[in-house]
């Protein structure tokens, strides 16, 4: 069963760096996610395409200050320089056919 | 370029209700269209998707048989159908738009959502 697993929260200082973690099940460990963010009282937004390799393809607009990286069954999403307006739910995807699934999502608090 | 959603509301268990998902900005025949739902306070849910020819239509086990996705091309719209609604429906139902056909099956846009409230 294709499963993403993220921790249900983190929390970093202002200024300071955070990476977040989804994890796909094991024998999905090859799969591509994307990350997506989504503001308290808003509709998600498209973060990035993140590849098994670490190769990442970020959405219009992203900074440069959110970056993807990858470790076997591990997808990493890093923020530097967190400002207060990162502070959001952050979730990753993926898909099987005909299915989408999502991971439970991390809230991130920034301090 | 952006999807708007229309269409969400009271409404008693049993009963339907049709959302509505108006496009611009893109060329609505070259994408694969999605709904997702989220429960307030909770995570996101994948509820259908719909190819850009309406050759394929996908389901969540949790919706199958009683919610029917279409498209419009030529009206820049996306539609889902809700029959026989449940308390469990309750939720904020969003439009999805896949990235560019190879890119993936992810979600690249995202409209601000309408809310769906199943109650008696």
């Amino acid at each position: 069963q294709l499963v993403l697993t993220q921790s249900p929260s983190a929390s970093a200082s202002r200024g300071a760096s955070v990476k977040l973690t989804c994890i796909l099940s094991s024998e999905h460990r090859d799969y591509i996610i994307a990350w997506h963010q989504q503001k308290p009282g808003k509709g998600p937004t498209f973060l990035m395409k993140l590849n098994s390799d670490g190769s990442h393809t970020k959405g219009d607009g992203v900074p440069d200050r959110f970056s993807g990286s990858s470790s076997g069954a591990e997808r990493y999403l890093t923020i530097s320089s967190l400002q207060s307006d990162d502070e959001a739910d952050y979730y990753c995807q993926t898909w099987a056919t005909g299915i989408r699934v999502f991971g439970g999502g991390t809230k991130l608090t920034v301090l | 370029v952006q999807l708007v959603e229309h269409g969400g509301g009271l409404v008693k268990p049993g009963g339907s209700l049709r959302l509505s998902c108006a496009t611009s900005g893109f060329p609505l025949s070259s994408y694969t269209m999605n709904w997702v739902r989220q429960v307030p306070g909770k995570g996101l849910e994948f509820v259908s998707s719909i190819d850009s020819e309406s050759s394929f239509q996908y389901a969540a086990d949790s919706v199958k048989g009683r919610f029917t996705i279409s498209r419009d091309n030529a009206k820049n719209s996306v539609y889902l159908h809700m029959d026989r609604l449940r308390v469990e429906d309750t939720a904020i139902y969003y439009c999805a738009r896949d990235g560019v056909r190879g890119f993936g099956e992810v979600f690249t846009l995202w409209g601000q959502g309408t809310l769906v409230i199943v109650s008696s």
